[in-house]
């Protein structure tokens, strides 16, 4: 398994500031995922973050305003970037086994925007 | 439209009974499906994983079943305890690709 730890775990923000999130694992992994959770509904993929290249952004997610590093096998950060009141939502930082298949999660940044 | 639907929403049981969720999904090809347990304010936790030769898996008291026919999957919790509030997803996975459900929020009272 993998432990994965998310810094910080809650925020309040203010309008237009950027807020940037922390993913650190113990164990070296080649893919690390970040997840938007917005209450009451299901978890989406924002884009997958590989060590030494760009991150790789789904449908509806920008570079702009999700910008991603990578900077090693086991860290990686996202950034919310002018954040508005519609970003308030839990962000997940994740990783796969790469053996059985199964997904480990950070415990989430819970971000509120007023 | 969600490939991946749960019901109900939510329900509320009390201790000691047990209770089913149910999972269907449209997503194709499937590869497998997983159960995650989530608490609040903490990140998923797995419970099953199925694929698709697999019809049944139980981790403790968590039962998940799986007809890979008809798309379906149901995940069976017994003897409810306190500890099983929370909310729990619904993943189908298919290339590599993930589809997550909206999940279905279990609340068991004493």
């Amino acid at each position: 398994s993998a432990v994965i730890s998310q810094k910080p775990s809650r925020d309040i923000c203010q309008r237009g500031t950027s807020l940037t999130i922390q993913c650190q694992v113990d164990s070296q992994v080649t893919m690390m995922f970040w997840y938007r959770q917005q209450p009451g509904q299901s978890l989406t993929l924002i884009a997958t973050a590989n060590q030494g290249s760009e991150a790789t952004y789904e449908s509806g997610f920008v570079i702009d305003k999700f910008p991603i590093s990578r900077p090693n096998l086991t860290f990686s950060t996202l950034t919310v970037s002018n954040m508005s009141p519609e970003d308030s939502s839990i962000y997940l930082c994740s990783v796969d086994s790469g053996v059985t298949g199964e997904l480990f999660f950070g415990e989430g940044s819970r971000l509120t925007v007023l | 439209k969600n490939q991946v639907e749960q019901s109900p929403q939510s329900l509320i049981i009390l201790e000691g009974k047990n209770c089913t969720l149910q999972c269907n999904y449209t997503v194709s090809p499937f590869s497998n499906l997983r159960w995650y347990k989530q608490d609040t304010g903490r990140g998923p936790v797995s419970l099953t994983i199925m694929t698709f030769s697999e019809n049944t898996k139980s981790n403790g008291r968590y039962t998940a079943t799986l007809d890979a026919d008809t798309k379906q999957s149901s995940l069976h919790i017994t003897a409810s305890q306190l500890s099983d509030s929370a909310s729990y997803i619904c993943v189908v996975s298919a290339r590599y690709k993930l589809s997550f459900g909206a999940g279905t929020t279990v609340t068991v009272r004493a």
